[in-house]
């Protein structure tokens, strides 16, 4: 278990360009979560994948975002024409399958974007 | 948005002190989960607590659910330096098909040696 890997750790970028991330699951977790994290805030929902599937997407995630987890492994997050309300930590989380909705969720140490 | 939210918002104890966060929340829920975050790392699961139980131990921590109330807590029990973190807890949705979780704000927890 080498746990959920995210690349880069951070991200300095002026607004208006388009970034990507990447996140590696857990190799065995069918699952995998993308959340936002603003300074002193919790975790807010963005997207959800079961294997290959976009199952789940939050109203925050805007036509500018865009979400990939082709193979049903690794996943990408892109922002097109990033703006100043972009600058959050993006955080990855897996979970393996599990009745019920109940698995706890394996998170990686994110990705701070920071919009000049 | 914010389902839950936790009390205090920051707690600084003393080293070997028991330490106590609690969390309301809104909606009808699936299951409670309780998340540990170091600065600039991402979130560590501690404990999940089902809608039908009521309380549930791991090591030093002690969870425990209201669904009436809709409000749980968590207390750690001989606190240590390396407790100091935030603690998050998030709500698991009962909607058939929903994974997502929804977090509260948070409470800065600072255990001082």
């Amino acid at each position: 278990d080498t746990g959920v890997s995210q690349d880069p750790r951070h991200k300095i970028t002026k607004r208006g360009q388009n970034v990507t991330f990447r996140c590696d699951p857990i190799s065995e977790h069918n699952r995998l979560y993308w959340y936002r994290q603003t300074l002193g805030q919790g975790p807010e929902f963005l997207t959800y994948f079961q294997n290959e599937a976009q199952l789940e997407k939050s109203r925050l995630l805007s036509d500018r975002f865009s979400a990939e987890r082709p193979k049903g492994s690794f996943s990408t997050l892109e922002i097109q024409r990033t703006e100043q309300g972009d600058s959050a930590m993006y955080l990855c989380a897996s979970s393996p399958l599990g009745t019920g909705g109940d698995q706890p969720q394996h998170f990686g140490d994110g990705t701070r974007l920071s919009i000049l | 948005s914010q389902q839950g939210e936790e009390d205090p918002q920051a707690l600084s104890i003393q080293e070997g002190e028991n330490a106590t966060m609690n969390c309301s929340y809104k909606t009808s829920i699936n299951n409670l989960q309780w998340y540990r975050q170091n600065s600039g790392r991402g979130l560590v699961h501690l404990i999940l607590i089902r809608s039908n139980e009521r309380e549930k131990h791991s090591g030093r921590l002690r969870v425990t659910l209201d669904t009436s109330k809709k409000s749980s807590s968590l207390l750690i029990t001989a606190s240590r330096a390396a407790d100091t973190a935030s603690y998050f807890c998030a709500t698991g949705s009962p909607r058939a098909g929903s994974y997502q979780l929804t977090f509260g704000k948070g409470t800065k927890l600072s255990v001082i040696p």
